[in-house]
């Protein structure tokens, strides 16, 4: 079946803009997280969804970043007054098991943004 | 610091050499997955060891851990050139839900 994907693939906008990234789960699967990875580094968490609630978004960095998800299906990731620090791979994953002893994450192939 | 932490941060080996690397962690955990990455974009799942496991395989791929020690290694056996890539190990803290906490990745270069 179809995996995690993510639009848009590429995003390079000017500093001060808005930017949405999407996210289109793996069907069925419950769980979805956003991470950020920054050049040549590891992934930070950035927020959880269980269903269409958010019990944890304790990686958002600033009250610029807000997500949401609808359907328990597509998430948007929102970016609000983009600075340049916010350049990264944007990462989404799922997952079908909500429990973390089999908490496997499929991820998608991730949104580069770059901010000038 | 981060929950993970791998070691090496990069390793070069000719094919057909063994690739080890190691992965530290912090808290006391649910599992620890290994991921791969390859051009820096999304991760493939490798293996999940739980923390009641000491030592998994899945093909050429060896996973050991020692919650004493809190660490993990992953050996890959026989490399490929097929198998250069980021490998990252993720924990799932106990006290963090379902929150994967990610290490900084070995980056392993096999040369044909």
């Amino acid at each position: 079946g179809a995996g995690v994907s993510q639009s848009p693939s590429n995003k390079v906008t000017e500093k001060g803009k808005d930017v949405e990234l999407r996210c289109d789960p793996i069907s069925g699967h419950t769980a979805l997280y956003w991470y950020r990875q920054r050049l040549g580094q590891g992934l930070e968490f950035l927020i959880y969804f269980q269903g269409n609630s958010a019990p944890d978004k304790s990686g958002l960095p600033s009250d610029r970043f807000s997500a949401e998800r609808t359907g328990e299906s597509v998430s948007t990731l929102t970016i609000q007054r983009t600075q340049q620090e916010d350049s990264a791979v944007y990462l989404c994953a799922s997952s079908s098991a909500p429990r973390t002893a089999y908490n496997e994450q499929f991820f998608g192939p991730g949104t580069r943004l770059t901010v000038l | 610091s981060q929950q993970g932490e791998e070691d090496p941060q990069a390793l070069s080996i000719q094919e057909g050499e063994n690739a080890t690397m190691n992965c530290s962690y912090k808290t006391s955990i649910n599992n620890l997955q290994w991921y791969r990455q390859n051009s820096g974009r999304g991760l493939v799942h490798l293996i999940l060891i739980r923390s009641n496991e000491r030592e998994k395989h899945s093909g050429r791929l060896r996973v050991t851990l020692d919650t004493s020690k809190k660490s993990s290694s992953l050996l890959i056996t026989a490399s490929r050139a097929a198998d250069t890539a980021s490998y990252f190990c993720a924990t799932a803290p106990k006290a963090a839900g379902n929150k994967l906490t990610f290490g900084g990745g070995t980056r392993v270069l096999v040369k044909p």
